[in-house]
């Protein structure tokens, strides 16, 4: 079984500060980690990914996320965020074999002026 | 040039009535889901379908029927709507192949609102 427990359900922070999401999984055979983020009233779009090689993880619009074997996790950065970064981002996990994604509850990520 | 298209994006109903909503792929993928994102954000999975055959049924009431008539169209069907079944339904598919794990794309999404 795969779980994932995003442990901030909001995150406020303000314009230019580094901001960090914190993404915890349990799963019983080898994972794949995937950093999702959801704009108002729009789908889902992918941020990053962990599939192998690598810990640390380049994506998009300036999110960066390490993955940890042994902390079992898989936390997202941003040096300086932006009015724009304000989102709900989930974090997935996926395991060999299982191909449907379980996500996290999500974190909203709200950035003030 | 949409990637995931979902028709359509609102839905509005009553309770009792049936439904379906669309979905298309144009990335050649072979795996397709449904995915449901309650009122509090939270995303399941309900369905998968891998080149036309059910491989994930998730514990979803049977009033919750998906078709696909080929790989790049997965509908789903709902009978009989309650004021539960609220929600915004998401598509996805990958290219899901041997042992490998590759990213799923997301359509849209379909607000669906039972009164």
């Amino acid at each position: 079984a795969q779980s994932v427990t995003q442990l901030d359900s909001q995150v406020p922070v303000f314009e230019e500060a580094p901001v960090e999401l914190r993404c915890n999984y349990s799963s019983s055979v080898s994972v794949y980690l995937f950093w999702y983020v959801q704009y108002p009233n729009q789908g889902l779009q992918l941020l990053l990914k962990y599939l192998s090689g690598s810990t640390l993880v380049k994506g998009i619009n300036g999110f960066e996320a390490e993955f940890n074997k042994s902390q079992t996790s898989f936390h997202l950065r941003k040096p300086s965020v932006h009015i724009s970064d304000t989102a709900e981002y989930f974090c997935a996990v996926g395991g060999q074999g299982r191909r449907a994604l379980t996500f996290g509850s999500g974190t909203r990520l709200q950035v003030q002026p | 040039d949409t990637a995931v298209s979902q028709t359509p994006k609102y839905l509005v109903t009553q309770m009792g009535n049936d439904k379906s909503i669309k979905c298309e792929q144009n990335l050649g993928h072979d795996t397709m889901y449904w995915y449901k994102q309650d009122s509090k954000k939270f995303l399941k999975i309900m369905f998968s379908y891998n080149n036309k055959e059910l491989i994930i049924n998730e514990t979803v009431p049977n009033r919750f029927s998906p078709k696909s008539p080929d790989k790049a169209h997965l509908n789903l069907h709902i009978n009989s709507l309650e004021l539960g079944d609220s929600a915004v339904y998401f598509c996805a598919s990958s290219q899901g192949a041997g042992s490998t794990y590759n990213e799923q794309f997301f359509g849209p999404g379909t607000r669906l609102t039972v009164l």
